[in-house]
């Protein structure tokens, strides 16, 4: 069965702080993306990946950064927390490809900045 | 850029009444259309999507969605919502090309399910 994992279900951390979030896939897909899910806002595109150390900015990414090592894990950091990144974090996959193909998603990440 | 709107927040409907969520997108060319469901503590899971060919398509769980281009729409139905139902949902539209398999996501529709 498909899977995306997310490395926390749950964070708090102060503001300051860096933070890492992780999250691993086991399809083999060359895509990976990080959202942010508000309130009214939907998901929005913070940093995607579409090759191992390959990374493109999505609409939001101020404040964020990412790193992919290897295939299956992408990270997302936050280099110095603030409390305007309290928010859900979501994490997905997908292979390449016209038409875009589904994108698998993580359970998610809820950070609390304080 | 492309965009998509959901106009209900938030909707209410009782358990075997019948469901309609509105989405209406803004990009030039043909899009590709995805509709997503987040249950309670879940990631998102697709419904069903839309590439091409017969306007009507059918989902999981008994959802279908019917593509409108003359009103850019791509609205979700249900002919008789059960309470596991209750969700939040989410239309996105994709990109082909170059894009990655990009998606943008609209704001999302909560869906209550009265008994």
């Amino acid at each position: 069965d498909v899977k995306v994992t997310q490395s926390s279900r749950y964070l708090v951390k102060r503001t300051g702080e860096k933070v890492f979030l992780e999250c691993v896939q086991d399809m083999d897909h060359e895509n990976m993306f990080w959202y942010r899910q508000d309130p009214g806002l939907g998901l929005r595109l913070i940093y995607f990946s579409y090759d191992v150390k390959m990374k493109e900015k999505g609409d939001i990414p101020e404040g964020y950064s990412v790193s992919r090592e290897k295939k299956e894990r992408f990270s997302l950091i936050l280099e110095s927390a603030s409390t305007n990144q309290t928010s859900m974090y979501l994490c997905a996959s997908s292979f390449p490809g016209t038409p875009p193909d589904t994108q698998y998603f993580g359970p998610g990440t809820r950070l609390t900045v304080l | 850029a492309q965009s998509v709107t959901q106009p209900d927040i938030h909707i209410t409907v009782s358990e075997g009444a019948s469901l309609e969520l509105r989405c209406n997108y803004s990009y030039g060319a043909t899009p590709y259309l995805f509709w997503y469901v987040q249950s309670p503590g879940q990631g998102l899971q697709l419904l069903l999507k839309y590439f091409s060919g017969d306007t009507l398509v059918q989902g999981i769980k008994g959802f279908e969605a019917e593509f409108k281009r003359s009103q850019s729409s791509f609205n979700l139905r249900k002919p008789s919502v059960h309470w596991s139902d209750a969700a939040e949902y989410f239309c996105a539209v994709g990109l082909g090309g170059t894009s990655y398999g990009k998606l943008t996501f609209g704001q999302g529709t909560i869906l209550t399910v009265h008994p």
